[in-house]
């Protein structure tokens, strides 16, 4: 079946240091992956995406390359600000017709100034 | 387009009274889907619709739980009785076939007392 498996948080990090959040993922066929981030009393908010292998999402510094090799696509950003300060949830969408998204448990990101 | 809007944003109850949750999805979106999020469990996808109709309910945790889709510009979550063990933020989400990827609205935190 589908599934995602995301790093456990939480994670601290001092601002300006790079961040990598780990995510793998199990799925038939050739799903696209996706980050989603929840900022503190927010909905979650699409923040990058890719659809095939080899793909790079890119937003707001973030960025995510969807590995078909290694199942994976880890989140990193080059430095970090404290308002990254959020829970980031990776996703994989099933390509059966049905449009789901299947969500990781998210890891809590705190940047400390 | 004003995104997914939901209503209320928060609702404090007493145990054994009605509650109901309202969805407005974005205009043209074909899915909408409702999550719980709780620390202990994480997002759970209760219930998903496609053109109005339910597809998927299994994750409806028990026959309190009700939603209806009445026409493509309303849903709702209806919990009767409501209990303590209810007590979450429920998500509202809507997408469109062939795009990939949620909009969630803003959730409404449900405090059951």
């Amino acid at each position: 079946g589908n599934s995602v498996t995301q790093m456990e948080g939480p994670v601290t990090l001092s601002e300006e240091a790079f961040l990598t959040i780990n995510c793998t993922y199990t799925a038939t066929g050739y799903p696209s992956l996706f980050w989603y981030v929840q900022y503190p009393g927010e909905g979650l908010q699409l923040l990058l995406k890719a659809t095939k292998a080899d793909d790079k999402g890119s937003n707001k510094g973030f960025e995510a390359t969807y590995r078909k090799e290694t199942t994976s696509f880890h989140l990193e950003k080059g430095s970090v600000q404290v308002s990254d300060s959020a829970v980031y949830f990776c996703a994989l969408s099933d390509l059966t017709g049905a449009n789901n998204l299947f969500f990781g448990t998210g890891t809590r990101l705190t940047v400390i100034p | 387009d004003a995104g997914v809007i939901q209503s209320p944003r928060h609702e404090v109850t007493e145990m054994g009274q009605e509650v109901t949750l309202r969805c407005k999805p974005i205009s043209g979106h074909d899915y909408l889907f409702w999550y719980r999020q709780t620390m202990m469990r994480g997002l759970e996808l209760l219930i998903y619709f496609n053109n109005n109709v339910p597809i998927d309910d299994s994750g409806m945790p028990e026959d309190r739980f009700s939603a209806k889709m009445p026409n493509a510009s309303f849903s709702t979550l209806k919990i009767q009785p409501s209990e303590p063990r209810d007590s979450a933020v429920y998500f509202c989400a809507s997408s469109s076939t062939g795009i990939g990827g949620y909009t969630f609205g803003s959730g409404t935190r449900l405090t059951v007392v």
